[in-house]
């Protein structure tokens, strides 16, 4: 079946600290891939997307993400953490064939400490 | 430029009443159109999506409904409200070349 998983529901880091956000997808095929990020009672904001090419994606805000096919994976990094990127974080996906459907992880909160 | 207008960004509603949310899309054609539902604590769940007028895809079994009576419109319904169907709604719109998804600010429902 086709599913995206974010295992982690909560993070907590120091302020300056590197970041990781684990993504996981299962899905025969490679999907289309995005990070998306959700600040308290606001709408989405786009970091970044990958469809295809370099596995390396830079996005908004200093934020990366990297596709790794073998781990059917896209994690998402930012190698230092400001208060401001408190918020949650949603990994989503879209499966080919499937009417552009955008299928979203459960989410992680990151919470950032001073 | 492409713009979403979603209304509206709060409300309040009694258990039982009726619900009438509003998503317009504007400055494109022929979007497809979706409805997501985000309950307190938990993910973006996907509620209907629609690739034409009148064409309309559930995605699970619910007390809501979706219309879209034109092009740019997507309205998301319900006869009687219950508790459960309280939290965050996003209406969004998609076009397929080049693949980019743009969200509207959301209306937080609270049945009550």
């Amino acid at each position: 079946a086709q599913s995206v998983t974010q295992p982690d529901i909560h993070i907590t880091v120091s302020e300056g600290a590197s970041l990781e956000l684990r993504c996981n997808y299962s899905y025969g095929a490679t999907p289309y891939l995005f990070w998306y990020v959700q600040s308290p009672g606001q709408g989405l904001q786009l970091l970044l997307k990958y469809f295809s090419g370099d596995t390396l994606v830079q996005g908004i805000k200093g934020f990366e993400a990297e596709f790794k096919r073998s781990q059917s994976s896209f994690n998402l990094r930012k190698p230092s953490v400001h208060w401001s990127d408190a918020a949650e974080y949603f990994c989503a996906v879209v499966f080919t064939g499937t009417a552009s459907k955008l299928t979203f992880g459960t989410g992680t909160r990151l919470q950032v400490t001073l | 430029s492409q713009t979403i207008h979603q209304w509206p960004a709060t409300l309040v509603q009694p258990v039982g009443s009726p619900l009438s949310l509003e998503c317009t899309v504007e400055g494109t054609s022929n979007p497809n159109l979706y409805w997501y539902r985000q309950a307190a604590g938990r993910g973006l769940q996907l509620l209907f999506y629609s690739v034409g007028i009148g064409q309309i895809s559930s995605e699970v079994p619910q007390n809501l409904s979706a219309s879209r009576p034109q092009d740019r419109q997507f309205i998301l319904s319900s006869k009687k409200l219950l508790l459960s169907d309280s939290g965050f709604y996003l209406c969004a719109w998609s076009r397929d070349r080049p693949l980019d998804y743009t969200f509207g600010s959301g209306t937080r429902l609270t049945v009550v």
